[in-house]
């Protein structure tokens, strides 16, 4: 079965500072890969989401970005972090063969000060 | 666009009690309906999903979810809770049209007292 490893765990920042999360995925070829953020302990915002290698949608406008380099590895990142970044990125991954489920990873919580 | 509500925030319940937590879709197609639960600074862990077939889904951790179409519902349900469901609990519907993303609820919070 797929594991998901996300890096770091936990980050802090300070604004205008860069940002690259990564997340790799074992187990598993050829998955759909998505980044999803959960402010303040509540609803998942999803940011974006990869079918294919070079290949990423965005869910909505912001300050983040998006890269899938390999078949199991999609890092999200920013030039200049904003206050409104904070906040808890969870990566997940879908296998089109399995039934249907999203797996997610442990996350990494991003503080900007 | 497809849509899921969890209209409540939190749900408090006694350990040994039945457990409800609702949720409600808008979906344009056919409905692949999802839950899952949060622990603390962890990730999201599958519970069940609804795909097609019978109406109740059996789940982890003694968990089961009725689909109702006619109500465009898909609640959460445990005969009898323990505290260590004390969790945040999220619905969600996934769009095959969209790279089979997942879109959330708002959460529910679920708070079992001994």
């Amino acid at each position: 079965s797929q594991t998901i490893h996300q890096w770091p765990a936990t980050l802090v920042q300070p604004v205008g500072s860069p940002l690259s999360l990564e997340c790799t995925v074992e187990g598993t070829s050829n998955p759909n890969l998505y980044w999803y953020r959960q402010a303040a302990g509540r609803g998942l915002q999803l940011l974006f989401y990869s079918v294919g290698i070079g290949q990423i949608s965005s869910e909505v406008p912001q300050n983040l970005s998006a890269s899938r380099p390999q078949d199991r590895q999609f890092i999200l990142s920013s030039k200049k972090l904003l206050l409104s970044d904070s906040g808890f990125y969870l990566c997940a991954c879908f296998v089109r063969a399995n039934t249907g489920e999203l797996f997610f990873g442990e996350g990494s919580r991003l503080t900007v000060l | 666009a497809q849509s899921v509500a969890q209209p409540e925030d939190q749900v408090n319940v006694a350990e040994g009690n039945p457990l409800t937590v609702k949720c409600t879709y808008s979906v344009s197609g056919n409905p692949y309906l999802f839950w899952y639960v949060q622990y603390p600074n962890r990730g999201l862990q599958f519970l069940l999903k609804y795909i097609t077939g019978d109406n109740l889904v059996k789940g982890s951790y003694g968990f089961e979810a009725e689909f109702n179409k006619s109500q465009t519902s898909f609640h959460l349900k445990k005969p009898s809770a323990l505290v260590s469901d004390s969790a945040l609990y999220f619905c969600a519907v996934r769009d095959a049209a969209a790279g089979n993303k997942l879109t959330f609820g708002g959460g529910t919070r679920v708070l079992v007292k001994p």
